[in-house]
């Protein structure tokens, strides 16, 4: 198993563009979700999915921010605009339903100038 | 809303020295996690627990879980450089959403 797959890896924009981040869940994992990791606030859960499902985006930052699972293996984070305080790492992780801990992809690092 | 603080923030010590990071909630954990992060990575899990007294053993790693279940602990034994990395906690709150600790972030000098 590859594990889950995020991409880009590294991802610098101009102010006001649009970002979108990938995500490709492990095969048979059920809920996914997305976090964003900064040194001054650690890990935020932004959004997670159960079945496709949007359950929970409590934790998005304001409507710049959208997310979208429109099949089992694939996701995006979209930032429209982007603005410079945007910048952190991105991660997407998944799970089944039989288990508590969650599988992380490598991250996106997102740096917004 | 539960809050879970780790300590120390950050700990440096030399190859071979023991050492033990904490982690405590505001209330009762359901389940407890313990994921190793390394530079570029996401976090790894490294193990979960469940029952209050519960301890288990990953090589040279000791996990602990408080009889109450608001605390819990993670021993290294004769660290190594490789041991480097940001360990976290976390606890799922409901529906599989989990929160994570700030992370003691851990440096082994060879």
């Amino acid at each position: 198993d590859a594990g889950v797959i995020q991409s880009p890896r590294h991802e610098v924009t101009e102010m006001g563009q649009e970002v979108t981040l990938r995500c490709k869940p492990i095969s048979g994992h059920n809920s996914l979700f997305w976090y964003r990791q900064t040194m001054m606030r650690g890990l935020e859960l932004l959004i997670y999915f159960n079945n496709n499902v949007p359950i929970d985006d409590s934790g998005m930052p304001e409507d710049r921010f959208s997310a979208k699972m429109p099949n089992a293996s694939f996701s995006t984070l979209k930032i429209q605009p982007s603005e410079p305080r945007d910048s952190a790492v991105y991660f997407c992780a998944s799970v089944s339903g039989q288990n508590y801990g969650y599988t992380f992809g490598s991250g996106t690092r997102l740096t917004v100038v | 809303t539960q809050l879970l603080e780790q300590s120390p923030q950050f700990l440096s010590i030399q190859e071979g020295e023991n050492l033990t990071v904490y982690c405590n909630s505001s209330s009762v954990f359901s389940s407890l996690q313990w994921y190793r992060q390394e530079p570029g990575e996401g976090p790894v899990l490294l193990v979960t627990v469940v029952t209050g007294g519960e301890v288990k053993k990953l090589k040279r790693l000791t996990f602990q879980f408080g009889d109450a279940r608001k605390d819990s602990s993670l021993h290294i034994t004769a660290a190594q450089p490789g041991d480097t990395g940001l360990y976290l906690c976390a606890e799922n709150t409901g529906g599989f959403k989990t929160i994570f600790g700030a992370g003691t972030r851990l440096f082994v000098k060879a």
